[in-house]
């Protein structure tokens, strides 16, 4: 079975300070693994995806997540956060031939002045 | 182009009604997936329909059902509404059914049952 872990259910940052949220997944066998953002009042968007092709993976808005099959873990980081940043953020992963996804609760980004 | 359309937005139930929620995918997509989105937690997944057929299911009751038609739009019902039913529920849409295929989500139908 497939699971996704996300620590910490809130982080806050201050506006040009480096963003890292951090997932962490089980799989049985390789996984697709995905970030998605969900603003307010709106539905995911997807921000990057593994698929295999490369362990750093670069994404919409200057995020980029890096797979690490030793640690279990899909981190999602951005060098310097934006007001816009703020917004809740998914982990998500699949292991089957169907795009079901298995997100985590979420992370909710602050972004202070 | 329109992205995916759910509809209603908001709706609000009784214990014990009936809902139908409605999806309309992304012109050209031909697979249809819903999930259900309780406050504070990850979207869970509840079906997923390629080619109105049924390509996979998630751990929910009988009381949740769901088909797509030939225009590749697809209905989602709940029955015997229960108050931990409310929730956001999403829908998505992808060209196939294939594993690392993008999902479009919609921006829910906000489901509460009182």
């Amino acid at each position: 079975a497939q699971s996704v872990t996300q620590l910490g259910s809130h982080v806050s940052v201050s506006e040009g300070a480096l963003v890292l949220l951090r997932c962490n997944y089980s799989s049985s066998v390789p996984p697709y693994l995905f970030w998605y953002v969900q603003y307010p009042n709106q539905g995911l968007q997807l921000l990057l995806k593994y698929t295999s092709a490369a362990t750093l993976v670069k994404g919409i808005n200057g995020f980029e997540a890096e797979f690490k099959k030793s640690e279990t873990s899909f981190h999602l980081t951005k060098p310097s956060a934006h007001m816009s940043d703020a917004a809740e953020y998914f982990c998500a992963v699949s292991e089957s031939g169907y795009s079901t996804l298995t997100f985590g609760k979420g992370t909710m980004l602050l972004v202070s002045p | 182009d329109a992205g995916v359309t759910q509809s209603p937005t908001h709706l609000i139930k009784t214990r014990g009604q009936q809902v139908t929620l409605r999806c309309s995918p992304i012109s050209g997509h031909k697979s249809v997936s819903w999930y259900q989105q309780v406050l504070g937690q990850g979207p869970q997944f509840i079906f997923q329909y390629y080619e109105k057929e049924e390509r996979g299911r998630g751990n929910f009751p009988d009381r949740f059902s769901a088909r797509q038609f030939p225009n590749y739009s697809s209905e989602l019902n709940v029955n015997a509404l229960l108050l931990g039913d409310s929730a956001l529920y999403l829908c998505a849409s992808s060209l196939n059914s294939q594993t690392n295929e993008k999902l479009f989500f919609g921006s829910g139908t906000q489901l509460s049952v009182l």
